[in-house]
């Protein structure tokens, strides 16, 4: 059965440093989403990606933050200077079907941790 | 006021039992739901599409009252696998078909 995958499964990082989360979505999927949950609270959407371009951001993803699909199959999220409070669960996420149905399929999530 | 809202819980109650779970959503031109479920530090993992006549997969029962703007999951004789965290997901049409997660209701089945 199809999935989506995720590395790395967990990062630990040093504040300011660079991260980079990788997806690899189900291949006939058409739209990609980053979600982040922080231990304890609810899944929080990031960021939509669809037709090779962001179609929807949250508050959350500020300017520190960027999304690329450079080959058409892995998704990659890019944090560019951790900070703290953004030590969390990110799950990449992609759906089938264009408009307001199809089911999301998640990643296993990569854990991150900023010291 | 909260997009998707959720009794957080947790339900304790004993195996066997029948347990409900409500979600109620702000937007009314949402048009997709789900229930998800999430195990502790795990992916969330679709339960069940909720479709506009109600739909029953074994012992779960989705149904959805759009004029109410709420959805139920109805979970029959409780098994201590069923314990996990059952996340309401609403997705509204017109634009960016973005997912949107409840908090989620923690469920605890004991023997």
């Amino acid at each position: 059965e199809p999935e989506v995958t995720q590395t790395p499964s967990h990062q630990v990082t040093q504040m300011g440093q660079e991260v980079i989360l990788r997806c690899v979505p189900i291949s006939n999927h058409l739209y990609f989403y980053w979600y982040r949950q922080i231990l304890g609270q609810k899944v929080e959407f990031l960021v939509s990606f669809y037709n090779n371009e962001i179609s929807e951001k949250s508050e959350i993803f500020d300017d520190q933050f960027s999304v690329e699909r450079p080959d058409g199959s892995n998704f990659t999220l890019k944090i560019r200077s951790t900070k703290l409070e953004d030590s969390a669960m990110y799950f990449c996420a992609s759906r089938r079907l264009a408009g307001d149905v199809g089911e999301l399929f998640f990643g296993e999530g990569s854990r991150l941790t900023v010291l | 006021r909260k997009e998707v809202e959720q009794d957080p819980g947790p339900f304790n109650v004993p195996e066997g039992a029948t347990v409900a779970f409500n979600c109620t959503y702000s937007n009314s031109a949402s048009q997709s739901f789900f229930w998800y479920r999430q195990d502790c530090r795990k992916e969330p993992k679709l339960l069940m599409s909720v479709y506009s006549s109600g739909n029953e997969d074994g012992r779960f029962t989705a149904q959805l009252n759009r004029a109410s703007q709420y959805i139920s999951l109805l979970i029959r004789d409780s098994k201590l696998s069923d314990s996990a965290t059952y996340l309401c997901v609403v997705m509204a049409s017109g634009g960016s078909y973005i997912p949107t997660f409840g908090r989620g209701t923690s469920l605890i089945v004991h023997p």
